[in-house]
C-alpha cells in the first residue's frame, strides 16, 4: 500500500544521456512535488505540479522537464545529463487547499541518480 | 538562500534526554512543518503548526513558533534511538508560493 512510489530505486547513467524518473501517487491529492537532495543533504524543490498550474524553480535547468499524463503521476525527464546532477529526487505530493499549497507532504522513498 | 535555517547542524544525545532543535525562516508563511528523515530513506512528516498557533504537541513531539522572530522549535522528549535521523523544517515562502526546506539537523541518539 504505497503512497507514493517511484522507479526505479537507483539509476546509474553516462553524461549525455536521457533519462526518466517515474512518480506515482494513490492518496487522491491534487498536488504533487519534485525535490532534489544534494549530497549534504539540501533539499531543493525542482517543480510543484497541479492540474492547474506548474510552478517552477528558476534554477532549475530547462534540461529537466515535469509530466504529467494524469494527477496520480508526475514523471521527471532529464536531458544530457551532467556530472552534477547526481542527487537523489524524491518526489511527493499533498492536497492543496483552497488558500494556497504547502499543506503536509508525502514523500516517495527516492531515486538514486548517479551520472558518471 | 534557504528560507528554513536549522540549529544545530548536529545534536549528540543519550537515550532519555530532550532533544530541541530550531528553526529560522525569513518570509511570511501559512504554516511551517517539521520533517523526519532516516538514512536512505524518504522524509516523513510529523508535524505542522500554523501561522496563528503558538505551540503544538503530538506524542513526545512539541513545536513552538514565533512568528515575531520568525523561528520555530521541535522538542523531542526522552528520546529512543530509534529517533537518531535527520530533522527538516519546512516552510511555504511567501503565503504558500514556494516550498522551502532548511538544510536539517542530524540527531544521534546513543543507547
Amino acid at each position: 500500500d504505497t503512497a507514493v512510489s517511484q522507479t526505479p530505486k537507483y539509476l546509474v547513467t553516462q553524461m549525455g544521456n536521457d533519462k526518466s524518473i517515474k512518480c506515482e501517487q494513490n492518496l487522491g491529492h491534487d498536488t504533487m512535488y519534485w525535490y532534489k537532495q544534494d549530497s549534504k543533504k539540501f533539499l531543493k524543490i525542482m517543480f510543484s505540479y497541479n492540474n492547474k498550474e506548474l510552478i517552477i524553480n528558476e534554477t532549475v535547468p530547462n534540461r529537466f522537464s515535469p509530466k504529467s499524463p494524469d494527477k496520480a503521476h508526475l514523471n521527471l525527464h532529464i536531458n544530457s545529463l551532467e556530472l552534477g546532477d547526481s542527487a537523489v529526487y524524491f518526489c511527493a505530493s499533498s492536497s492543496t487547499r483552497i488558500s494556497g499549497r504547502g499543506d503536509e507532504q508525502y514523500f516517495g522513498p527516492g531515486t538514486r541518480l548517479t551520472v558518471t | 538562500s534557504q528560507q528554513g535555517e536549522e540549529d544545530p547542524q548536529a545534536l549528540s544525545i543519550q537515550e532519555g534526554e530532550n532533544a530541541t532543535m530550531n528553526c529560522s525562516y525569513k518570509t511570511s508563511i501559512n504554516n511551517l512543518q517539521w520533517y523526519r528523515q532516516n538514512s536512505g530513506r524518504g522524509l516523513v512528516h510529523l508535524i505542522l503548526i500554523r501561522s496563528n498557533e503558538r505551540e503544538k504537541h503530538s506524542g513526545r513531539l512539541r513545536v513552538t513558533l514565533d512568528t515575531s522572530k520568525k523561528s520555530s522549535s521541535l522538542l523531542i522528549t526522552a528520546s529512543r534511538a530509534a529517533d537518531t535521523a535527520s530533522y527538516f523544517c519546512a516552510t511555504d515562502e511567501n503565503y504558500g508560493q514556494n516550498f522551502v526546506f532548511g538544510p536539517g539537523t542530524r540527531l544521534s541518539v546513543l543507547p
